[in-house]
């Protein structure tokens, strides 16, 4: 069953605009959820995590994501994109048990000078 | 400053052939994990160990074993490998519970020919 599903699996903005990436889930108990990059030839770098405390989330490099539970939503936003944000972005949730994480097929960022 | 580590960067292998990668990470971690990555795929996940000598199968356990034997070390094992395990390998640890997030290895390309 599927646990998370990124809504788009690419998204091209231009630098300077905002940029949104969607992200929601399905999940009977109150979930973990995180945002991770992956720049090419890079490994996994965690921009943020949901654990139950504020609703909105601040990450790394000016990212933030807003956990909606009546939208079962997870989405991952920034006001102006740089071309440094070039990348893919997963969406991962962890259920009741916290120890296993569940990925979404990702979406790659493109950005546009 | 946090560590996972893999053996490997990149490796080929002919059909056929065993294959054993290594992870280690320095934090002093209860669970490690094993995914493959393949492109549009997102992360799948192979087996999962939660203590020394425990481990849980994954998504996509087929064709594939572990190890570990210390709680820094989590080893993945192909004992005959075949053109679809061609892929990029990744090894992540978490400490486990709610707003433990998961670190990741810089991965390991395998192509098998």
């Amino acid at each position: 069953a599927q646990s998370v599903t990124q809504l788009d699996s690419h998204v091209s903005v231009s630098e300077g605009t905002p940029v949104l990436l969607r992200c929601n889930y399905s999940s009977s108990y109150s979930p973990s959820l995180f945002w991770y990059v992956q720049h090419p030839n890079k490994g996994l770098q965690l921009l943020l995590k949901y654990t139950s405390a504020a609703t909105l989330v601040k990450g790394i490099n000016g990212f933030e994501a807003e956990f909606k539970k009546s939208e079962t939503s997870f989405h991952l936003t920034k006001p102006s994109a740089h071309m440094s944000d070039a990348a893919e972005y997963f969406c991962v949730v962890t259920l009741y048990n916290f120890n296993k994480f569940y990925f979404g097929s990702g979406t790659k960022l493109n950005v546009k000078p | 400053d946090v560590k996972v580590t893999q053996s490997s960067r990149y490796l080929v292998k002919r059909t056929g052939e065993k294959v054993f990668l290594e992870c280690v990470q320095d934090m002093d971690h209860e669970n490690m994990f094993w995914y493959r990555q393949d492109p549009g795929l997102g992360l799948r996940l192979i087996y999962f160990s939660y203590d020394v000598k425990m481990k849980e199968k994954g998504d996509i356990p087929e064709g594939y074993s572990v190890s570990r034997e210390k709680k820094e070390r989590f080893s993945l094992i192909l004992e005959s490998t075949s053109t679809n395990q061609t892929s990029m390998y990744l090894c992540a640890s978490s400490l486990g519970g709610r707003a433990s997030e998961q670190f990741f290895g810089p991965g390991t390309r395998l192509t098998v020919l």
